[in-house]
């Protein structure tokens, strides 16, 4: 099926564990990007990509990293993990159509929680 | 740096009837999308509607409907015929048209829960 697969749904970590959110998309997006959403505060922009080789950060790029090797993948990495990051992630992605105002499409998101 | 408003934590709506989620926005912009996501239980998010600002004509998809009053940046949702389906999270979120830094960035609202009762 089109459209942009997250993996895994659900994930619990230690503090100080580091792991990888995978996002992947199948429709030749230039554009993706990683958003946490948590309780009462919406959803915030974490970092982005509008191409491969090219990813800047967002509202709260803090204690992740991303990188854009291919168009279809832009993982997005929690070096040390903490409490604050526990949230869920969604990765979203559109065409360059976003320019013109169309909107994006969201993965499923993943849950994850830091004890 | 925009800013966008639901004041609306919650609401509900009996089945069949209408209801208006209110949505505010600050920016000094004046060209720019305003964009409604719908967030059922499954956690997906779902594009609802979209305005382009320079566009006076309010969008419209099949029973849903925007006010969009540029001047009071003002950019309502309304649901009309309400069906057990549409409750959700409704999030408003904005993104400026011009091109740039911080211009492919969404700037969401903190959501409006919306119950439909039978």
């Amino acid at each position: 099926n089109a459209g942009v697969t997250q993996t895994p749904k659900f994930q619990v970590l230690k503090t100080g564990q580091s792991m990888t959110l995978q996002c992947a998309q199948d429709m030749n997006h230039e554009y993706m990007s990683w958003y946490r959403q948590d309780p009462g505060m919406g959803l915030r922009l974490i970092h982005y990509s509008v191409g491969a080789g090219i990813t800047d950060q967002g509202e709260v790029p803090n204690g992740y990293n991303v990188s854009r090797s291919t168009t279809e993948d832009f993982p997005l990495r929690l070096l040390s993990a903490a409490p604050s990051q526990t949230s869920v992630y969604f990765c979203a992605s559109s065409s360059h159509g976003l320019l013109k105002g169309y909107g994006y499409t969201f993965g499923s998101g993943t849950r994850l929680t830091v004890v | 740096a925009q800013t966008v408003t639901q004041s609306q934590p919650e609401m509900s709506v009996q089945e069949a009837e209408t209801v208006t989620l209110s949505c505010t926005y600050d920016t000094s912009e004046s060209d720019y999308y305003l964009f409604w996501y719908k967030q059922p239980p499954s956690r997906q998010m779902i594009l609802v509607i979209r305005q382009e600002a320079y566009k006076q004509q309010n969008a419209t998809e099949n029973r849903f409907s925007v006010n969009f009053q540029k001047a009071a940046k003002s950019f309502s949702l309304k649901i009309s015929d309400s069906q057990l389906g549409d409750a959700a999270m409704y999030f408003c979120a904005y993104r400026r048209r011009q091109s740039g830094a911080g211009s492919y960035q969404l700037t969401f609202g903190k959501g409006t829960k919306l119950s439909v009762i039978p």
